[in-house]
């Protein structure tokens, strides 16, 4: 059981390039979410999903866009990355339903934007 | 003004003390205290929650929540070396809403043996 693995674990891009990040659950989890860590900024939510092909906008989305095409994968993509999307990516996913608080969060995607 | 507020240390302390960590909130609609915990280079991982007001003890650690101050803690009693991490308060309403929950920017702690 390896509850959310993330893919990449790092990525180095130029400022421009696109990239895709993987996000994977495996706790039959109808909420998954996408948020990205910074120094002094604490976890920002950037998109969630609460079903399988549904995606709705965070805090922060400008800059990305996401995709749930199947209940067990919340995909994040940069389509042109900025040196301000340097940071530190988590996905989470939980039950729906419930206490909302308990959040099982994967190990990370460093990003840096040259 | 950040709706969460939380001293980022670092805070370093000697192995056996207690640790008071600390979080000022003001969205009077919070109703869900957690903890997370996230050691270096991993996700965080839930450690403690309470509901509304009042303590709640787990082993060596004690949550507590003062709703009338918005003011929550989290105590460590006999602290370990392997309670070095980075904590983070988090909090949500009792709306259920799937956006969530609003977190602190964390505080950085070091037991040192």
């Amino acid at each position: 059981n390896a509850g959310v693995t993330q893919t990449p674990k790092f990525r180095v891009l130029k400022t421009g390039q696109s990239m895709t990040l993987l996000c994977a659950q495996d706790m039959n989890h109808e909420y998954m979410y996408w948020y990205r860590q910074d120094p002094g900024m604490g976890l920002r939510l950037i998109h969630y999903s609460v079903g399988e092909g549904t995606t709705a906008k965070g805090e922060v989305p400008d800059g990305y866009n996401v995709s749930r095409l199947k209940k067990q994968n919340f995909l994040l993509g940069l389509e042109s990355a900025a040196p301000s999307q340097t940071s530190v990516y988590f996905c989470a996913s939980r039950q729906s339903g419930g206490f909302t608080g308990e959040l099982f969060f994967g190990e990370g995607s460093r990003l840096t934007v040259l | 003004q950040k709706e969460v507020e939380q001293d980022p240390g670092p805070l370093s302390v000697p192995e056996g003390a207690i640790v008071s960590l600390n979080c000022t909130y003001s969205n009077s609609a919070f109703q869900y205290f957690m903890w997370y915990r996230q050691y270096s280079r991993k996700g965080p991982e839930l450690l403690m929650y309470t509901y509304s007001s009042g303590n709640k003890e787990d082993g060596r650690f004690t949550a507590q929540v003062d709703k009338s101050s918005k003011y929550i803690s989290l105590f460590i009693r006999d602290s370990q070396p392997s309670d070095s991490a980075t904590y983070l308060c988090a909090m949500s309403d009792s709306s259920g809403s799937a956006r969530q929950l609003t977190f602190g920017s964390g505080t950085q702690l070091t037991v040192l043996p």
